[in-house]
């Protein structure tokens, strides 16, 4: 069956960086786009890109850029994506999830990653 | 501006039947994308509800159903139970934003 498998939950300062992984397993990892999506406590969901584990290409929400970056390890069927200056209102639970194509329905999520930012 | 708007909050009784609404614009729903709608339960990770604006996924009860007309799209749930006491979002791509946009989700409450 198809899993995502995030990380645990950080604890970050503000200004520093944060990475949250999500193992894929029970598909062809290379076949489907990941997206990553985060919810700050009691808000709504919010898109902040994707990467296509083939080709490695990514698109970052503008909000996101230039403080994004989402890899991946296609070895160990990982996907990766690293916050930098952490803000206060970064603090969210962040989601890697499955999509068959960029503009597609999410068909399977992980199940979240928890950053605090707190000083 | 590239929003989907949701109303914040809708309820019903047990049994009713209640509908959100999904509404967007030229760049996004008007624009052709389908809509999608996932369903949050606290503290669990969105579900895959609604994909392709009317279709279900395997295991989703027939009393959840879509529709989209123009720049708009609805969820319906007929038959109301306990369990369906969740947060709901509608989703669809941009092409102002190139990039995915949610509409800011419905809390359903089952009186």
């Amino acid at each position: 069956q198809v899993q995502l498998v995030q990380s645990g939950a950080e604890v970050r300062k503000p200004g520093a960086s944060v990475m949250v992984s999500c193992k894929a397993s029970g598909y062809t990892f290379t076949d489907y786009y990941i997206q990553w999506v985060r919810q700050a406590p009691g808000q709504g969901l919010e898109w902040m890109g994707w990467s296509h584990p083939n080709s490695g290409g990514t698109t970052y929400a503008q909000k996101f850029q230039g403080r994004v970056t989402m890899t991946r390890d296609t070895s160990v069927t990982t996907a990766y994506m690293e916050l930098s200056s952490l803000r206060s209102d970064d603090t969210a639970v962040y989601y890697c999830a499955r999509a068959d194509y960029y503009g597609s329905e999410i068909d399977y999520w992980g199940q979240g990653t928890l950053v605090t930012v707190s000083s | 501006q590239s929003v989907l708007t949701q109303p914040p909050s809708v309820s019903g009784a047990p049994g009713q039947r209640v509908t959100i609404s999904c509404t967007g614009s030229s760049s996004n729903i008007g624009a052709g994308y389908d809509v999608h709608w996932y369903q949050q339960l606290p503290g669990t990770a969105p579900k895959l509800l609604i994909y392709g604006n009317t279709k279900r996924p395997s295991g989703v009860p027939d009393r959840f159903s879509g529709s989209k007309s123009g720049t708009s799209a609805s969820l319906a749930i007929t038959g109301l139970q306990a369990e369906d006491e969740a947060d709901y979002y509608c989703q669809s791509y941009d092409s102002s934003l190139t990039g995915l946009l949610f509409g800011g989700g419905t809390k359903l409450t089952v009186l």
